[in-house]
């Protein structure tokens, strides 16, 4: 098993830009999230998925678009790109809404 | 809206000695889960230990363990023999029982100094 793989690792936007983060994991779990990461601040739920076909918001989902189609991926989109969103995102998945995640390694994004 | 409070931003400890690392939550449910997880210099978070509420005998994984207090909503991490691969940022998580969310407190920054 692979696990939680995100892609890319790094990425360096200019404002107003678009683009996908990438997530997948192959172990068949029900549950994913994208969190971001910035310094002092822990970590921060932009939007989640409880199956195929259903997502909802977190925290922080402004500015950013998910959707799930399979069970196995759940795209991060980012609509227009903008110097606030430059973060670490954290793409993670569990088996059960109790059992705990596991984590991507992380996507870290500068945007200019 | 639930909280998660880590009220230490950095901690240290000697090699091979024992250290607690504190959370307090505020919530009103009654049924929920708490989770703490690490992550080293590599950026890779990884969960450490995890607490079913209704359940009051306290989470031990090795020389990690856990004192849960739910009257007082505290949630602290011990980590017993400390090694220097402890060394990373630790975070206490949240999660309602009826809901889907978990929630991050801000993190430790926890040293092991040799």
């Amino acid at each position: 098993n692979a696990g939680v793989t995100q892609t890319p690792k790094f990425q360096v936007l200019k404002t107003g830009q678009s683009m996908t983060l990438q997530c997948a994991q192959d172990m068949n779990h029900e549950y994913m999230s994208w969190y971001r990461q910035d310094p002092g601040m822990g970590l921060r739920l932009i939007h989640y998925s409880v199956g195929a076909g259903i997502t909802d918001q977190g925290e922080v989902p402004n500015g950013y678009n998910v959707s799930r189609s399979t069970t196995e991926d759940f795209p991060l989109r980012l609509l227009s790109a903008a110097p606030s969103q430059t973060s670490v995102y954290f793409c993670a998945s569990s088996p059960d809404r109790d059992y705990g995640y596991t984590f991507g390694s992380g996507t870290r994004l500068t945007v200019v | 809206a639930q909280t998660v409070t880590q009220s230490q931003p950095e901690m240290s400890v000697q090699e091979a000695e024992t250290v607690t690392l504190s959370c307090t939550y505020d919530t009103s449910e009654n049924n929920y889960y708490l989770f703490w997880y690490k992550q080293p210099p590599s950026r890779q978070m990884i969960l450490v230990i995890r607490q079913e509420a209704y359940k009051q005998q306290n989470a031990t994984e090795n020389r990690f363990s856990v004192n849960f207090q739910k009257a007082a909503k505290s949630f602290s991490l011990k980590i017993s023999d400390s090694q220097l691969g402890d060394t990373a940022m630790y975070f206490c998580a949240f999660m309602k029982g009826s809901y889907d969310k978990v929630i991050f407190g801000p993190g430790t920054s926890l040293s092991v100094i040799p």
